[in-house]
């Protein structure tokens, strides 16, 4: 089945800094991988994905790029604010339905 | 729109006792699943459902049994509960169109005596 590993596990970068989260994942076939933001006591939410047919994707202050030939995906957060502050969360999928996700990353942001 | 609903928010339980922790949703999504979250361990599956009556195991399915007898219900059942069952529990349903957005409920925090 698929394998999903993301680093770091905990990441502090001060406000206005970039953060960046990596992915590698296992299996070929995957085609879809989105981000989840956790905040805390809270349920985790999509804030960004990318299919496996586009490199790049943008959305304001958050972007992921995807290496399919390295089979690793990143999520970039530029001119960070405290309230990015959260656990997040890679995933991926293949044509199973079976969303794998990533162990977190917990983004403390310092003001 | 509720979206997708859990309860109960918490529950504390002995070692061998059983529970039911209720998961709705009024999206019409065919997908259905189960995760626990774990410190440091991420999102596992435990088991999912991709339309009514039919459901299949994830990652950790050990210890629970699912139904699912209608679109809008997917409880999980502890049949004897174990202090390794002590987890934030999250439903989630989607549209399982290839790929899509996974809407997650409230969460259920369990604890196991």
């Amino acid at each position: 089945g698929e394998n999903v590993e993301q680093h770091p596990s905990t990441l502090s970068v001060q406000e206005g800094d970039s953060a960046v989260i990596k992915c590698t994942y296992s299996d070929s076939a995957s085609n879809y991988f989105p981000w989840y933001k956790q905040e805390l006591g809270k349920r985790p939410q999509l804030i960004i994905d990318i299919r496996s047919n586009v490199g790049e994707k943008k959305d304001q202050r958050i972007a992921v790029t995807l290496n399919k030939t390295a089979k690793h995906f990143s999520l970039h957060i530029t001119e960070t604010q405290p309230e990015d502050s959260a656990v997040y969360f890679c995933a991926a999928i293949a044509g199973n339905e079976k969303l794998t996700f990533g162990t977190g990353t917990r983004l403390t942001i310092i003001p | 729109n509720a979206g997708v609903t859990q309860t109960p928010k918490f529950q504390v339980l002995k070692t061998g006792q059983s529970m039911t922790l209720q998961c709705a949703q009024d999206m019409n999504h065919e997908y259905m699943s189960w995760y626990r979250q774990d410190p440091g361990m991420g999102l596992r599956l435990i088991h999912y459902s991709v339309g009514a009556g039919i459901t299949d195991q994830g990652e950790v399915p050990n210890g629970y049994n699912v139904s699912r007898s209608t679109t809008e219900d997917f409880p999980l059942r502890l049949l004897s509960a174990a202090p390794s069952q002590t987890s934030v529990y999250f439903c989630a349903s989607h549209t399982g169109s290839g790929a899509g957005e996974l809407f997650f409920g409230e969460g259920s925090r369990l604890t196991v005596l």
